[in-house]
């Protein structure tokens, strides 16, 4: 079941804030972000695990809500170099076999 | 430290044939996982390799196979090709699996015709 990401797509003008959020709607235990700049590969953003363990580099800030089955994450006074299509992954086992089911991406735009 | 290479970069094969991709992780990463992306599927998980044992699969028919080998390095296998293998394959490395950071390599864009 792909997480749900929302809102699909933003636009912002650079040093304004954004918040994209990824929910499921089975248990989570872990989330995962990444970033994919058009034409590149995915980079890592951040694991947040069930239990508040958090895994990632520090400028980027997220939350994990358990009861909520979501997960949020915060782009605080935004530069250019944050432009692209943001994925949160999350797990699912099925027949013994571990693996992660990426949401659909929210696409960041942001203006000079 | 050099990043996860793959290769080829871009490939053209037509329906019915087969195709192998490779990926060399980053050193000393063990594990190698692959994923497909289409702009109407998105992100979707092939499987994983971890000390030259797949370790974790998804939901792909079983035309898509790989294996890894004693240094790590991973190829994919896709037989008999179909137009909707039509996609971008992306390969990432991580030192211990996927519940870890996942470094991404640049991608094999494969067009079947």
């Amino acid at each position: 079941q792909q997480p749900v990401q929302s809102p699909q797509a933003v636009i912002l003008r650079e040093g304004e804030d954004a918040v994209i959020n990824c929910s499921s709607s089975k248990a989570l235990y872990s989330v995962h972000w990444y970033r994919q700049k058009h034409g590149e590969a995915p980079v890592f953003l951040m694991i947040l695990l069930k239990g508040g363990e958090q895994k990632g580099h520090e400028k980027i800030s997220a939350s994990f809500n358990e009861k909520k089955q979501q997960s949020s994450l915060y782009l605080t006074a935004s530069q250019l170099s944050y432009s692209g299509t943001y994925f949160c992954g999350t797990e699912a086992v099925l027949d013994s076999n571990y693996q992660l089911i990426w949401g659909a991406g929210t696409k960041l735009i942001i203006k000079p | 430290k050099a990043g996860v290479t793959q290769t080829p970069r871009y490939l053209i094969k037509t329906r019915g044939q087969q195709v192998t991709l490779s990926c060399s992780p980053i050193s000393g990463h063990r594990s190698v996982s692959w994923y497909q992306q289409t702009p109407g599927q998105g992100l979707q998980f092939l499987f994983e390799y971890f000390s030259e044992t797949q370790r974790n699969k998804g939901n792909f028919p079983g035309r898509f196979s790989g294996r890894q080998f004693s240094n790590s390095r991973s190829e994919m296998n896709v037989s008999t090709l179909e137009l909707g293998d039509s996609a971008l394959y992306l390969c990432a490395s991580s030192l211990a699996g996927l519940n870890n950071e996942q470094f991404f390599g640049p991608g094999t864009r494969l067009t079947v015709l």
